[in-house]
């Protein structure tokens, strides 16, 4: 078990009000991810982080802001809440599967934008 | 521009049966290869992956073929349980490991497996 946790597991937050997800690892893995969830549009990334303090843009970042001041917490910002920003938003973290490497994810927090 | 294709939003088989999901990429710099299961209100987890320095990987009754010249990759099912019931995404990376651990997905095929 690769011991990442996503709070809160459910949402429902009005527009424009900030809202912040995090994303918790126990592990020490330096990547960490944040994708949304969208139906037709699959998994598409928003942004990721090398390290700490270390921060990149993903394909959706508009509209997001991160931090990391810490190796086991990666936070997702809605700086101001849309309606288009109704998701489910997935952490991960990149690390080595067995002889390969991809990602582990959290469960997941079900975001509604009211 | 969608690097990493699923065309079949959805397949059904039947227990028993083979399941086919495939997978085309237009990125020729894409050299590593998974496969990601999800059942609803969970996160994805890892199923199989490839290297492009193969064309087939098994992993007891999943089996992903890898087709460089094509863009193309498969996941083969054998035999189909209702338990493998899910999306299944498939991703690609340019790189195995190193600095970029950026994985490109696609948007997914539901797979129901019918008893």
């Amino acid at each position: 078990d690769a011991g990442i946790t996503q709070s809160p597991r459910h949402k429902v937050t009005e527009t424009g009000t900030p809202v912040t997800l995090r994303c918790h690892q126990t592990e020490n893995h330096r990547y960490m991810y944040w994708y949304r969830q969208d139906p037709g549009h699959g998994l598409r990334l928003i942004h990721y982080s090398y390290g700490v303090k270390d921060t990149d843009k993903g394909e959706v970042s508009d509209g997001y802001s991160v931090s990391r001041s810490k190796t086991e917490d990666f936070l997702l910002t809605l700086e101001s809440a849309t309606s288009s920003q109704t998701s489910v938003y997935f952490c991960a973290i990149g690390q080595g599967l067995g002889y390969s490497y991809g990602y582990t994810f959290g469960s997941g927090t079900r975001l509604t934008v009211v | 521009d969608q690097q990493v294709k699923q065309n079949s939003p959805s397949l059904s088989v039947q227990e028993g049966r083979i399941s086919i999901l495939n997978c085309d990429y237009t990125n020729s710099m894409f050299d590593y290869f998974l496969w990601y299961k999800k059942y609803p209100a969970e996160g994805p987890t890892f199923l199989i992956s490839i290297s492009s320095i193969k064309d087939k990987n098994e992993d007891g009754r999943f089996t992903v073929f890898l087709n460089k010249s094509a863009k193309h990759l498969s996941l083969h099912i054998v035999p189909s349980q209702p338990g493998d019931s899910a999306v299944y995404f498939c991703a690609a990376s340019e790189d195995r490991g190193g600095s970029n651990y950026k994985l490109t997905f696609g948007k997914g095929t539901l797979l129901t497996v019918n008893p």
